[in-house]
């Protein structure tokens, strides 16, 4: 069945440590978006990319980094510059990037600093 | 700048009884609307989407929306609620400018609390 598969579902970072969210499809879409969700603040958009090899900053990119070498695959790191990771992480994905179709979700991975 | 409003945090509903979803939107052009739904700990299943066309819209699991131009609005229906309809729903929009990526805007999330 194609979908989009995010790993891991949970994910503990220590403070000043970098962390890689996994995000990977097999729709052939060539758009795909990382979005952080906080209680009350609904989905913010991090990063997104509408085609291999190419990525664009969203709402709230700092302290994240991204990279789009294969269409299928576009992992999220979150740097000790972002000082608040606490959240819960989705990838996105649509056909296009002009995004009239709908995304396409992964079941997320949450985030937490110890 | 495009913005969507859900002006309920949490519905209840009776079993068996209709349930609406508000949501209303400002952007510029024609709007694209889109409806989400998210399960605990689970990422968003899209329902149904407006491009153009009839003012409703039939989607998924029974779901329905109304679009109202003139006042802006696009909610969420059904005309029975079931139990495992209890969850959070988004609304979206994306800007109706031709052309280029549009950023979509997601709502902040109503939860639907379906009472047995």
């Amino acid at each position: 069945d194609g979908g989009i598969t995010q790993s891991p579902k949970y994910l503990f970072r220590k403070e000043g440590q970098n962390v890689t969210l996994s995000c990977e499809q097999n729709l052939n879409h060539d758009a795909m978006y990382w979005y952080r969700q906080d209680p009350g603040q609904g989905l913010r958009l991090i990063y997104y990319s509408q085609i291999v090899n190419d990525f664009q900053k969203g709402d709230i990119a700092e302290g994240y980094s991204v990279s789009r070498e294969k269409k299928e695959s576009f992992p999220l790191t979150v740097t000790s510059a972002q000082k608040n990771p606490t959240a819960f992480y989705l990838c996105a994905s649509s056909p296009d990037f002009v995004g009239v179709y709908g995304y396409t979700f992964g079941s997320g991975t949450r985030l937490t600093v110890v | 700048a495009q913005s969507v409003a859900q002006p309920e945090d949490q519905v209840n509903v009776a079993e068996g009884n209709p349930l609406t979803v508000k949501c209303t939107y400002s952007v510029s052009g024609n709007p694209y609307l889109f409806w989400y739904v998210q399960y605990p700990n689970r990422g968003l299943q899209f329902l149904l989407k407006y491009i153009t066309g009839d003012n409703l819209v039939k989607g998924s699991y029974g779901f329905e929306a109304e679009f109202n131009k003139s006042q802006t609005s696009f909610h969420l229906k059904k005309p029975s609620a079931l139990v495992s309809d209890s969850a959070l729903y988004f609304c979206a929009v994306r800007g109706g400018n031709s052309g280029g990526y549009q950023k979509v805007t997601f709502g902040i999330g109503t939860k639907l609390q379906v009472i047995p």
